[in-house]
């Protein structure tokens, strides 16, 4: 079993929809978890950061995070064409270990 | 205008060859980090260092080599014991401490000919 799993897509959703990304993990001891957004041959931007369980809200994206089910999700609200980008899940356990990170959602949002 | 630069954006080099891939950082930041990125295998790490003079192995770190002789700047060589040195090569950086975020630079596209 991979330490993270993410669904890698592509999903394809029409503009105004909610979006809804997920990521699995195995390592109960990640407690630091990232959301990235990569456009095409560019550097992955951070997105949303998120410590430990619960919820964060940053404009029409909202990050969660169930430790329980070491299950998190991204959710983009009024999706636009503009959001069609891969996302990256990432997270790490505590001190400065190495983040790992999913393979990658692919999205498009058709105008 | 702080961040992350990485140089060339593009890269081409004949097989066999020694390249090597330019990270710089004027973040002040003690850790860095350099993945690797094919088409459905997300990021890979090769190599990262969390002081100077000080780096440790990823995951993925045969036919590769980097340095850190100062803070802000961790080359990486490709060596021509890389097997299939083509890809996308991303450069990271983050400060110490448990909570802090981790920033990418543009990438450098490698492609060996």
């Amino acid at each position: 079993q991979k330490e993270v799993e993410q669904d890698p897509g592509p999903l394809s959703v029409p503009e105004g929809a909610i979006v809804s990304l997920n990521c699995t993990y195995s390592n109960s001891a990640f407690q630091y978890f990232m959301w990235y957004r990569q456009y095409s041959r560019k550097g992955p931007e951070l997105l949303m950061y998120t410590y430990s369980s619960g919820n964060k809200e940053d404009g029409r994206f909202t990050a969660q995070v169930d430790k329980s089910s070491k299950y998190i999700s991204l959710f983009i609200r009024d999706s636009q064409p503009s959001d069609s980008a891969t996302y990256l899940c990432a997270m790490r356990s505590s001190g400065n270990t190495p983040l790992v990170f999913g393979k990658g959602t692919r999205l498009s949002v058709i105008a | 205008d702080g961040g992350i630069t990485q140089s060339p954006k593009y890269l081409f080099r004949k097989e066999g060859q020694n390249v090597t891939l330019s990270c710089e950082q004027n973040l002040n930041h003690d850790a860095m980090y350099w993945y690797r990125q094919d088409p459905g295998q997300g990021l890979r790490l090769i190599y990262y260092s969390q002081i100077v003079n000080d780096f440790q192995k990823g995951d993925i770190a045969e036919g590769y080599s980097v340095s850190r002789e100062k803070k802000e700047s961790f080359p990486l060589t490709v060596t021509s014991a890389q097997k299939n040195p083509t890809a996308f090569y991303l450069c990271a950086s983050r400060t110490s401490g448990s909570n802090k975020e981790q920033f990418f630079g543009p990438g450098t596209r490698l492609t060996v000919l």
